[in-house]
């Protein structure tokens, strides 16, 4: 079960750039790298998803180094809507939802 | 996401009596996930079910029990509430293979008197 490893809480200033780094350094063959958003009172959604190298969606992009070991999370542009809690989760696509782990993740507040 | 539905949004009850969360999904996914999040912390894996005959033990399943009576639904019983699960729950599905990948539903916020 790879353990992750993010920064308790980012702040940051309406259109900036903001990359969160999550360590992972025990991760397995099989692994994917998963990150969610999650507002106040509401169920975490999915956000981006990646095995190796970059990965880019309308919403974000996620950096893999070579070695697998941490990935970044990176917001274009932030607003104040984007003020959340980031999770960043490490697991097998086939595998059982116990190698899923919901840390406490990293709370990102934009300010205006 | 609305394809997840939670009943009831919000419920308070008093210690010693048994409560019901229910989950349902539109998505056709196989897999269901009950949660528990408490104030400031991550989610915690409470059981979960790959499919209508499998069910499977979480983190903290001590004190809750489950019932998969369709591939649709999945709920979430308290048999004996106590004032420590006084918590946010969440139900999450996913496709088959694709664990990592969860839709959650909008959250039951459970208070125990």
């Amino acid at each position: 079960l790879a353990k992750t490893t993010q920064p308790i809480s980012m702040d940051s200033y309406e259109g900036q750039e903001v990359n969160i780094t999550c360590s992972h350094n025990n991760i397995a063959t099989n692994d994917y790298i998963t990150w969610y958003q999650q507002f106040p009172s509401q169920g975490p959604r999915f956000i981006i998803q990646g095995y190796k190298t970059k990965v880019t969606n309308e919403v974000a992009s996620l950096f893999i180094p070579a070695d697998r070991k941490s990935s970044t999370l990176s917001l274009p542009r932030v607003s104040l809507s984007d003020t959340a809690v980031y999770y960043c989760l490490v697991g097998d696509a086939g595998g059982s939802a116990r190698q899923l782990t919901f840390g406490s993740g990293t709370q990102l507040t934009v300010l205006p | 996401d609305a394809d997840v539905t939670q009943t009831p949004r919000n419920r308070i009850t008093k210690t010693g009596k048994r409560i019901m969360l229910e989950c349902s999904q539109t998505k056709g996914h196989d897999r269901m996930y009950w949660y528990r999040q408490d104030p400031g912390l991550g989610l915690q894996l409470i059981y979960y079910s790959f499919d209508v005959k499998d069910i499977n033990k979480g983190e903290i399943s001590d004190g809750y029990s489950v019932s998969r009576q369709a591939q649709a639904k999945f709920s979430l019983s308290l048999e004996s509430a106590i004032p420590n699960q006084t918590a946010l729950y969440f139900c999450a599905t996913s496709a088959a293979g694709e664990a990592e990948t969860q839709y959650f539903g909008p959250g039951t916020r459970l208070l125990v008197l």
